[in-house]
């Protein structure tokens, strides 16, 4: 699977848009890039992914780059409840197609 | 989205013992998964528990250290053996519709394992 980088850390305040950046400039035509979250204590929770075209769902937008090689994930609206690790994952297809989970981006909300 | 039920939620457990974590879904998925995250740390995948044959393991686990069943389509369990200190983490169960890239995984809330 390709690499993914994020920053460790980011800050939003409250009702603001937060804008998660992740780098994947080895990513390959067929890998999908995922974004899921880990609120403290619990288990990761799926928040959206995408292969070419931009996503949205309830959750997130989901922007890819025209080459691919990056993504960013738009909360529209942060709450003190999107306080949360989130983690970038490229997906393979084929036989390789495993979660491998980097270390995140931690968001931190502020009131 | 599946529900999956983790049991026990958490655990303390002495060195030497093993435990057995369960992981039940709500429907029928073709995928399941082990991960641990030791504190502080990412998830590491431990093993895919496949229905009817030996669990595919990766790198650095081994099947005498976590063995694995799936009996069907909806239970796995893992067993952390011999524990020591070392193994105190989350062990979760993630489960997945289709052996694809294309599809999202969902996780149960895990086990919290502390050794002692």
């Amino acid at each position: 699977d390709a690499k993914t980088t994020q920053p460790p850390s980011m800050d939003c305040a409250e009702g603001r848009a937060a804008n998660l950046p992740c780098n994947h400039s080895t990513i390959s035509g067929n890998e999908y890039v995922y974004w899921y979250r880990q609120i403290h204590s619990q288990g990761p929770q799926y928040i959206i992914h995408g292969l070419k075209n931009n996503e949205t769902n309830e959750m997130a937008s989901l922007i890819i780059t025209e080459d691919r090689k990056s993504s960013t994930l738009i909360l529209p609206h942060a709450t003190l409840r999107d306080t949360a690790v989130y983690y970038c994952i490229v997906r393979s297809g084929g036989s390789n197609y495993k979660l491998t989970f980097g270390k995140g981006t931690l968001l931190t909300v502020n009131p | 989205s599946a529900v999956i039920s983790q049991k026990p939620s958490r655990d303390i457990c002495q060195r030497g013992t093993s435990l057995t974590i369960q992981c039940q879904v709500d429907s029928q998925v073709t995928m399941m998964f082990w991960y641990r995250q030791q504190p502080g740390q990412s998830l590491t995948l431990i093993a895919t528990a496949n229905q009817g044959s030996e669990a595919t393991y990766e790198s650095g686990f081994v099947i005498d250290k976590f063995p694995i069943s799936r009996p069907n389509l909806t239970f796995s369990t893992l067993t952390v053996s011999n524990m020591s200190p070392e193994d105190s983490s989350i062990y979760l169960c993630s489960v997945e519709d289709t052996g694809t890239a294309n599809t999202e995984a969902f996780f149960g809330q895990g086990t919290r394992l502390t050794v002692v």
